[in-house]
């Protein structure tokens, strides 16, 4: 069966700017999260959304938001972005709510800003 | 709160030997879970063991296994016979139970298989 798919792969945008990270999960998979990968601060959990609502939110600010449609596709986005936005963001996705089960990874878009 | 810590950033092992990755973990939960990811330059984390704490049996996946000391909140990686293809970096990982579960990782550990 297809793995978890994550669109764009690539990704550079201006200071300032927004932007829309898609990410499709696993057929069946209902819950989606999301991780930030940087070389300083390694990998940190954004948000979790399931069954179209957000379960869970890491320690970011309110520019990072996301969402999640009725087929489990989830988007995240990013608005006024910073220079320190750029990094690797990881969707993930799971049969069920959380992490216990563990995850499906896709791999990734890597955001530039510039 | 949950910590992971990885102390070793880089590690190498001939091809066909054993190498062991370090893990050391801090949790305030009795009930709790702990992962070795795989991370290849494809950028896919990949699941490559799952323990679940309230069970005192390692974890095993083919050439993989764990060493769970959960008295020492450890948790080694053993990978055996290891291959080319293992070459990646390493993150050990941790949750607690519960609808609001999420991964804690540790920093990771690069690991080179010479050939």
């Amino acid at each position: 069966k297809a793995g978890v798919t994550q669109t764009p792969r690539y990704l550079i945008k201006t200071r300032g700017q927004q932007v829309t990270l898609s990410c499709s999960p696993i057929s069946g998979h209902r819950s989606v999260s999301w991780y930030q990968q940087t070389p300083g601060q390694g990998l940190q959990f954004l948000f979790e959304y399931f069954s179209e609502t957000q379960r869970n939110k890491g320690n970011f600010p309110g520019r990072f938001s996301g969402r999640q449609f009725s087929n489990s596709r989830s988007e995240m986005n990013v608005s006024t972005l910073e220079l320190g936005d750029s990094a690797l963001y990881l969707c993930a996705s799971s049969m069920g709510q959380g992490a216990i089960y563990g995850y499906t990874f896709g791999s990734g878009t890597r955001l530039t800003v510039v | 709160a949950q910590t992971v810590t990885q102390s070793q950033p880089e590690m190498s092992v001939q091809e066909a030997e054993t190498v062991t990755l370090s893990c050391t973990y801090d949790t305030s939960e009795s009930d709790y879970y702990l992962f070795w990811y795989k991370q290849p330059p494809s950028r896919q984390m990949i699941l490559v063991i799952r323990q679940e704490a309230y069970k005192q049996q390692n974890a095993t996946e083919n050439r993989f296994s764990v060493n769970f000391q959960k008295a020492a909140k450890s948790f080694s990686l053993k990978i055996s016979d290891s291959q080319l293809g293992d070459a990646a970096m390493y993150f050990c990982a941790s949750t607690f139970t519960g609808a609001n579960s999420k991964l804690t990782f540790g920093k990771g550990i690069t690991l080179s298989v010479r050939p």
